[in-house]
């Protein structure tokens, strides 16, 4: 199982960008996805996950309205839409498999790609 | 909002027992999982639903989950277990992560 992320890099506030997330080694539409987000020195914070058939999404309340999580199962990818970027939006951001048993409230993220960097400045 | 929080750090000696605890309301209705994250790797699942392992995480990581506290224990820590640990939980539909802890083999 693989996920290697890219599209990461420097942007000014106000500005947008777009991650992908390259799957392999598993049955990608088989599972959730989920991005997650890692300021500088901070700790881990849950951005977004889709469903299988990208019917079923949800976000953290700061990007809601801003960030769009999509897939393209044809392609194995995962990808996440930023737009109206903040400096806070700083962090590196990780993509993961998100095993889901009968309910989010029983799932599990595993595994993580190696992440890459957003850094929001002027 | 629902939060977790872990102690800023935790020290142990060579194959001691270390335990790191995760706080939140009723937490024991919940599903925890714990990750490890090494300096300048991507975090790693160790525990899920709240005391299993993964293939290839050794015996000595351990879980549990009862009442208002998650533990992570590392029976016979050895330096490579030194790393920041996360816990992670679910309210409704959103993710929480634990405040994390940085686990120091001296």
């Amino acid at each position: 199982v693989q996920l290697e992320e890219s599209g990461g890099g420097l942007v000014q506030p106000g500005g947008s960008l777009r991650l992908s997330c390259a799957a392999s080694g598993f049955s990608f539409s088989y599972y959730w996805m989920a991005w997650v987000r890692q300021a500088p020195g901070k700790g881990l914070e849950w951005v977004a996950n889709i469903d299988q058939d990208g019917s079923e999404k949800y976000y953290v309340d700061s990007v809601q309205g801003r960030f769009t999580i999509s897939r393209d199962n044809a392609k194995n990818s995962l990808y996440l839409q930023m737009n109206s970027l903040r400096a806070e939006d700083t962090a590196v951001y990780y993509c993961a498999r998100h095993i889901v048993t009968t309910l989010l409230l029983d799932s599990w993220f595993d595994p993580w790609g190696q992440g890459t960097l957003v850094t929001v400045s002027s | 909002s629902y939060e977790l929080t872990q102690p800023p750090s935790v020290s142990v000696s060579p194959g001691q027992t270390a335990s790191i605890t995760c706080s939140g309301d009723e937490l024991g209705d919940k599903y925890t999982c714990w990750f490890q994250q090494k300096p300048g790797q991507s975090p790693l699942l160790v525990i899920y639903q709240d005391s299993k392992r993964p293939s290839g995480i050794p015996e000595r990581f351990s879980g549990s989950n009862s009442g208002n506290t998650a533990t992570l224990t590392i029976s016979g820590t050895q330096a490579m277990d030194e790393a920041d640990y996360f816990c992670q939980a679910w309210d409704s539909t959103t993710a929480i992560f634990g405040t994390g802890t940085k686990v120091t083999v001296l």
